[in-house]
């Protein structure tokens, strides 16, 4: 397997656009995160699904984000209107929410500029 | 809630040489799961070694292992024979055990770690 995939690695925009982050989780996998990660606040979880339904979006910043999963084999996180505060490195991350299956696989993360 | 606390930013040792880094944690749960994190410059998070807080035995992973103090809420990572693609900043995480927390992670701030030649 290729592992969680995420596009774009890197992405520049101007404030006030929308932007769209993709993630294809490892196949099999019933559980996907998104987590941001900034140097002022660390590692925060924002939104996970399991088995594509939307679980737990408390950490979702503000109405701007939202996160979709149509499938089991991709998902979305959207910023629209985007913010010079929202720069950051995004991830993704999945795991199997089942006996014996532990650890999350993440992926390479999506720097986010807002400029 | 549960937290996760790193309280060293950064540290260093000399390349061969050992080093142990320390991490806290608040849970009011007897089962969970907690693991090290690596994440090296090319930011790709990288599992190190895990803990299942019901196993008393330490885990250990070739040059890496723990020492879990579950009455403390201690778990620290401890790098024999350091080497010079260690360097990374290290993120401890906690995770709950029941499903119905969902399989979320709470890390720590983070060390970061530098190797000297």
């Amino acid at each position: 397997d290729a592992g969680v995939i995420q596009s774009p690695r890197h992405e520049v925009t101007e404030m006030g656009q929308e932007v769209t982050l993709r993630c294809k989780p490892i196949s099999g996998h019933n559980s996907l995160f998104w987590y941001r990660q900034t140097m002022m606040r660390g590692l925060e979880l924002l939104i996970y699904f399991n088995n594509n339904v939307p679980i737990d979006d408390s950490g979702m910043p503000e109405d701007r984000f939202s996160a979709k999963m149509p499938n089991a084999s991709f998902s979305t996180l959207k910023i629209q209107p985007s913010e010079p505060r929202d720069s950051a490195v995004y991830f993704c991350a999945s795991s199997f929410l089942g006996a014996g299956q532990l650890e999350a696989f993440f992926g390479q993360g999506t720097r986010l500029t807002v400029v | 809630a549960q937290t996760v606390t790193q309280s060293q930013p950064e540290m260093s040792v000399q390349e061969a040489e050992t080093v142990t880094l320390s991490c806290t944690y608040d849970t009011s749960e007897s089962d969970y799961y907690l693991f090290w994190y690596k994440q090296p410059p090319s930011r790709q998070m990288i599992l190190v070694i895990r803990q299942e807080a019901y196993k008393q035995q330490n885990a250990t992973e070739n040059r890496f292992s723990v020492n879990f103090q579950k009455a403390a809420k201690s778990f620290s990572l401890k790098i024999s024979d350091s080497q010079l693609g260690d360097a990374a900043m290290y993120f401890c995480a906690y995770r709950a055990f029941w499903e119905t927390s969902g399989s979320r992670l709470t890390f720590g701030e983070g060390t970061q770690l530098t190797v000297n030649p």
